[in-house]
């Protein structure tokens, strides 16, 4: 069973607020995603990072920010929520082997009014 | 450009039936492909992976897959539904590009009925 918590589970903030949306994985994976969903849509890569103080942006274009300060942390964060920003947002890791199986987690489902 | 295609959107079936999702792939070679099952506001599960040798793939709850590189498909089958199996489905692949991450379909929605 994979260890990848995310929180909050869902969240309803007004617009304009700044906010961070935590991922942790305990299984010390070097490589670490966040997955934008939209409901009922596919899953767009918008940050990913391959270990401590590497980040790189996806393929989705992003107004949030991602850090990797410690290897099981990958915290995103969105300077001014607009609702735009609407969506649920899946984090997920995966293991420095040739594989690239991600393990996923339950994703926060942001609404921004 | 790559790309990754479940073209049906939603599929219904019956508790019993069989079932086939179908997945193609747009790439020169042979990428690594994955299948994944999500409940309503959950993550993603990995149910089974291909990333070489036999090219039917056996994965969790009675599901399998089988590559076909002539067709650049992925096909997700399960010999007999179960209600508990209705939820989206979403094929992935990795293109063994240096950018190691999944890109993934548009998914289909399973409905099962009784």
């Amino acid at each position: 069973e994979a260890d990848i918590y995310q929180t909050p589970r869902y969240l309803v903030i007004g617009t304009g607020k700044k906010i961070t949306l935590e991922c942790s994985q305990t299984m010390g994976h070097d490589k670490m995603y966040w997955y934008q969903q939209d409901p009922g849509m596919e899953l767009h890569l918008i940050h990913y990072s391959y270990g401590v103080n590497s980040t790189e942006k996806g393929d989705l274009s992003s107004e949030s920010t991602v850090s990797r300060i410690r290897t099981e942390h990958f915290p995103l964060t969105l300077e001014s929520a607009r609702p735009s920003h609407t969506s649920q947002y899946l984090c997920a890791s995966g293991d420095n082997s040739l594989s690239t199986e991600a393990f996923f987690g339950q994703g926060t489902r942001l609404t921004v009014v | 450009a790559q790309s990754v295609t479940q073209p049906d959107i939603h599929i219904t079936v019956s508790e019993g039936a069989s079932l086939e999702l179908r997945c193609n792939y747009s790439y020169g070679a042979t990428p690594y492909l994955f299948w994944y099952v999500q409940s309503p506001g959950q993550g993603l599960q990995l149910l089974l992976k291909y990333f070489s040798g036999d090219t039917l793939v056996q994965g969790i709850k009675g599901f399998e897959a089988e590559f076909k590189r002539s067709q650049s498909s992925f096909n997700l089958r399960k010999p007999s539904v179960h209600w508990s199996d209705a939820a989206e489905y979403f094929c992935a692949v990795d293109m063994n590009t240096g950018r190691r991450a999944l890109t993934f379909g548009s998914g289909t929605r399973l409905q099962v009925q009784p």
